[in-house]
């Protein structure tokens, strides 16, 4: 049982260039989202997934499109990366609530993106 | 928007010593959980509070929820060097639509632990 897989833990990219983040859980969780960490910031929801082909924007969309086409995948894609999307990228997941509250929130190790 | 704000940002401690971070929402919120993350490292979930005034223990953490449900607190008694890290809150709004899936994190709280 992995959790919450984030891949790449790392990645350098120039102003301008594309990439996808990808996010997958084997927890069979429903609900799926991306945050970002910057100094001082806290955690900032940029998307999340109430369900499979559903999103929703969060905080700080601007920027990012996702993905939900499995359930068990999440994807974050930077069309045109900006110096201003450096940061650290978490994915975390949960379960339906329980009737008594929110689940608990399961994070992935990180991306952290760098750029230039 | 729902904000929630956490204070205080840094918190230096001598090992003993206590420590408390507060959280303030601008809207009532239906339930709050507390996180940990190790420098370094994911956050990883402490413990939820779901009722008006409501107090939970975990060995030397205290965490309270505020009577009207816009605050909580997270105590820790005679700190150690194993506490250190960046602790948040997060906070879900009493609201409809897709928005029940949101949690709104606090700035988070660094503390560090002299020996």
């Amino acid at each position: 049982n992995a959790g919450v897989t984030q891949t790449p833990k790392f990645r350098v990219l120039k102003t301008g260039q594309s990439m996808t983040l990808l996010c997958a859980q084997d927890m069979n969780h429903e609900y799926m989202y991306w945050y970002r960490q910057d100094p001082g910031m806290g955690l900032r929801l940029i998307h999340y997934s109430v369900g499979e082909g559903t999103t929703a924007k969060g905080e700080v969309p601007d920027g990012y499109n996702v993905s939900r086409l499995k359930k068990q995948n999440f994807l974050l894609g930077l069309e045109s990366a900006a110096p201003s999307q450096t940061s650290v990228y978490f994915c975390a997941s949960r379960s339906l609530r329980d009737g008594r509250g929110n689940s608990p929130l399961h994070f992935g190790n990180g991306t952290r993106l760098t750029v230039t | 928007g729902q904000q929630v704000m956490q204070i205080p940002q840094y918190q230096h401690v001598q090992e003993g010593e206590d420590f408390t971070t507060y959280c303030n929402s601008s809207t009532t919120l239906s339930n709050i959980q507390w996180y940990k993350q190790r420098p370094g490292g994911h956050p990883v979930f402490l413990i939820q509070l779901v009722k008006s005034g409501e107090v939970k223990k975990q060995k030397r953490l205290t965490f309270q929820f505020g009577e009207a449900k816009k605050n909580s607190s997270l105590h820790i008694t005679a700190t150690q060097t194993t506490d250190v890290g960046t602790y948040f809150c997060a906070g879900r709004a009493n609201a409809g639509g897709t928005s029940y899936g949101k949690l709104t994190f606090g700035q988070g709280t660094i503390l560090t632990v002299h020996p």
